[in-house]
C-alpha cells in the first residue's frame, strides 16, 4: 500500500497563476482533508470531505477550491495564487467519524512558493 | 470551536534523558480522542501515540507515554531515554465524534548528543 500520495512535491508559481494539487489514498478511507502548514501556526484545515460526494470548508478556505473526484482522490485548486498561499500543503485521510479512534494518515506534503 | 494549545514552541533534551511536552485542549465533549504526531525534517507526519478519553489508563508505546488529565484537559507526552532520532516537531491533536481534527501549533524538540 502506498498510503496517501501527493503530487507535486514542490511547485513555484507566479502571482495570479492557477494550479491543482492532487491527492490519492489507497486505504479505502471515507474522509479526506487538506491542510496548510505555516511556521508557528501548526496545521490549519482548508477543506475536508467526510465522504464521497461531500465537501466542507475548514478554518482557512478562502482562495481555494476542492473536488472529491471519487473515493480515492481529493484535489485542491488555487485559482489565482497569491504570495500569502506560500506554504506546505498536506493531504490526509481517515476513516469516517463513527470510528473516532482512527487517526489521520498523511501524505508527504507539497511545498508551494508563490512569487 | 475546539482549540488545542501547545505552550512550548521549542524544547531540548540531552540524549538518554527524559522530556515532557505539554498540550492542553478545550472541549465540552465527553467522548473524544487525543493524538501525538511526530514530524521529522522529512516532513512526514507520523502517529506516535493515541489516547481514548473514556480510558483512565494512560497510553504507552515503548519509550513514549502520556499523562492524560481529563478534568484539567491536559495531555502531555513523555519521551524517556531520548534518542537523536526523536528530534522533530511534535503536534498534539484532538478528534471528537465527527470528522474534524484540531492540531496544536507544535513543539520543536532538539536532542543534544
Amino acid at each position: 500500500n502506498a498510503g496517501v500520495t501527493q503530487t507535486p512535491k514542490f511547485q513555484v508559481l507566479k502571482t495570479g497563476q492557477s494550479m491543482t494539487l492532487q491527492c490519492a489514498q489507497d486505504m479505502n478511507h471515507n474522509s479526506m482533508y487538506w491542510y496548510r502548514q505555516d511556521p508557528g501556526m501548526g496545521l490549519r484545515l482548508i477543506y475536508y470531505s467526510a465522504s464521497e460526494g461531500t465537501t466542507d470548508k475548514g478554518e482557512v478556505p478562502n482562495g481555494y477550491n476542492v473536488s472529491r473526484l471519487n473515493k480515492r482522490e481529493f484535489s485542491l485548486r488555487l485559482e489565482s495564487a497569491a504570495p500569502s498561499q506560500t506554504s506546505v500543503y498536506f493531504c490526509a485521510s481517515s476513516e469516517l467519524g463513527g470510528k473516532v479512534r482512527d487517526e489521520q494518515f498523511f501524505g508527504p506534503g507539497t511545498r508551494l512558493t508563490v512569487l | 470551536a475546539q482549540t488545542v494549545t501547545q505552550s512550548q514552541p521549542e524544547m531540548s533534551v540531552q540524549e538518554a534523558e527524559t522530556v515532557t511536552l505539554s498540550c492542553t485542549y478545550d472541549t465540552s465533549e465527553s467522548d473524544y480522542y487525543l493524538f501525538w504526531y511526530k514530524q521529522p525534517p522529512s516532513r512526514q507526519m507520523i502517529l506516535v501515540i493515541r489516547q481514548e478519553a473514556y480510558k483512565q489508563q494512560n497510553a504507552t508505546e515503548n519509550r513514549f507515554s502520556v499523562n492524560f488529565q481529563k478534568a484539567a484537559k491536559s495531555f502531555s507526552l513523555k519521551i524517556s531515554d531520548s534518542q537523536l532520532g526523536d528530534a522533530a516537531m511534535y503536534f498534539c491533536a484532538y478528534r471528537r465524534t465527527g470528522n474534524q481534527f484540531y492540531f496544536g501549533t507544535g513543539t520543536s524538540l532538539t536532542v543534544i548528543p
